[in-house]
């Protein structure tokens, strides 16, 4: 079955250290999406791409960053400049960019802060 | 600007009982408009969706959600709560935008609870 995997399931970051959340689809899908998630405050959206080797930055880039060299894979790191990673974060995708169109959701990382 | 609110953080039901959970935007040009719906530890399920031709949209499930473009609302009902509805439910509205991402907008989402 197609859908969209998100690795690990929960991910602790020491001080000053940067972790990377993997996301990976098999659904063909040309855009890709980062959001994180907070108690109340729904999703707010990080990082976006369209297509490969093209992404860009959403209302809460400061202290992410992410790549997409390949169509399938849309990994986000956490860097040590984001001193509140603590949330629920969600990788999805859509087919293209087309704003009728739902997205598809993996099952999120829990970043907890050690 | 774009936004999205639903009324009641948090709604609670009795099994067999109408499900209303509430939904209003705001946008300037005519919204995509879609309900989510998220189980404890997992992902976004869409459930239904809204774009353009009928207002009153199925989703799965049993949902259903009606666009209502005077009172800018799409709220989101089921006619009996099952136990296993229990979940956060997100809605959400998309615009076109020429000059940039489409962008989507989320709720801050309903936690509804059934009672048994």
């Amino acid at each position: 079955d197609g859908g969209i995997t998100q690795s690990p399931k929960y991910l602790f970051r020491k001080e000053g250290q940067n972790v990377t959340l993997s996301c990976e689809q098999n659904l063909n899908h040309d855009a890709m999406y980062w959001y994180r998630q907070d108690p109340g405050q729904g999703l707010r959206l990080i990082y976006y791409s369209q297509i490969v080797n093209d992404f860009q930055k959403g209302d809460i880039a400061e202290g992410y960053s992410v790549s997409r060299e390949k169509k399938e894979s849309f990994p986000l790191t956490v860097t040590s400049a984001q001193k509140n990673p603590t949330a629920f974060y969600l990788c999805a995708s859509s087919i293209g960019q087309t704003i009728n169109q739902p997205q598809h959701f993996g099952d999120g990382t829990r970043l907890s802060i050690l | 600007a774009q936004s999205v609110t639903q009324l009641g953080s948090h709604v609670s039901v009795s099994e067999g009982a109408l499900v209303l959970l509430r939904c209003n935007y705001s946008s300037s040009v005519p919204p995509y408009l879609f309900w989510y719906v998220q189980y404890p530890n997992q992902g976004l399920q869409l459930l239904l969706k809204y774009t353009t031709g009928a207002t009153l949209v199925k989703g799965i499930n049993g949902f259903e959600a009606e666009f209502k473009k005077s009172e800018t609302s799409f709220h989101l009902t089921k006619p009996s709560a099952h136990m296993s509805d229990a979940a956060e439910y997100f809605c959400a509205v998309s615009e076109a935008r020429k000059t940039s991402y489409d962008k989507v907008i989320f709720g801050p989402g309903t936690s509804l609870s059934v009672i048994p």
